[in-house]
């Protein structure tokens, strides 16, 4: 099966920080690849997504590139804000298997 | 469109009593899974359910664990005999076919007293 590890939290960042979020996953196959976002109190929300080797997945400032050579989807963006706190899932899988998840990395984000 | 709704939000049970948590699907969305989401945890994969057929219960509990997903109504997850470590999140999501992204509810907070 699919097994997903992304760096332990929390991860502290001034506002307009540069954010990284790692994330390596092992899989028999290509499997898709996702991030998901949770904010307190609430169910996981798509963040983007990459289906194939050398896509990118973008949203709301966020990238994240699928990288077949070292099997990572590491989370990026440019400048984080206050807005941007929660804690983001790595995700692997998909289909009749569901998702394999990581074990999530909060985020803070301070003024 | 209503997104994934769960109910209830919040269950408390006392040990030996039965849980059961509801999940409607987003509407057009026919394929319906189950997560756990244990405390300082990522969400681990519980059953994949179509209408009326449980496709895949690999990450189930082998006793007290069952999921259903009627022609008409919402997906059930029960669970028999609770005990302290099955306190955990409950999370349902839903998809219109198996290949396209899951689309999350806000989950179940379990409680056992």
């Amino acid at each position: 099966g699919n097994s997903v590890t992304q760096m332990e939290g929390p991860v502290t960042l001034s506002e307009e920080a540069f954010l990284t979020i790692n994330c390596t996953y092992t899989a028999t196959g290509y499997p898709s690849l996702f991030w998901y976002v949770q904010y307190p109190g609430e169910g996981l929300q798509l963040l983007l997504k990459a289906t194939k080797a050398d896509d990118k997945g973008s949203n709301k400032g966020f990238e994240a590139t699928y990288r077949k050579e070292t099997t990572s989807f590491h989370l990026e963006k440019g400048s984080v804000q206050v807005s941007d706190s929660a804690v983001y899932f790595c995700a692997a899988g998909g289909g009749a298997d569901g998702l394999t998840f990581g074990k999530g990395t909060h985020l803070i984000i301070q003024p | 469109n209503a997104g994934v709704m769960q109910n209830p939000r919040h269950l408390v049970r006392r040990r030996g009593q039965e849980a059961r948590l509801r999940c409607s699907p987003m509407k057009g969305h026919s394929h319906v899974y189950w997560y756990r989401q244990l405390p300082e945890e990522g969400l681990k994969f519980m059953v994949y359910l179509q209408k009326e057929n449980i496709i895949d219960e690999s990450g189930m509990p082998k006793e007290r664990f069952s999921a259903e997903f009627p022609k008409e109504g919402p997906s059930i997850l029960r669970i028999q005999q609770v005990v302290r470590g099955d306190s955990a999140a409950y999370f349902c999501a839903s998809s219109p076919d198996r290949n396209q992204p899951q689309h999350f509810g806000d989950g179940t907070r379990l409680s056992i007293l």
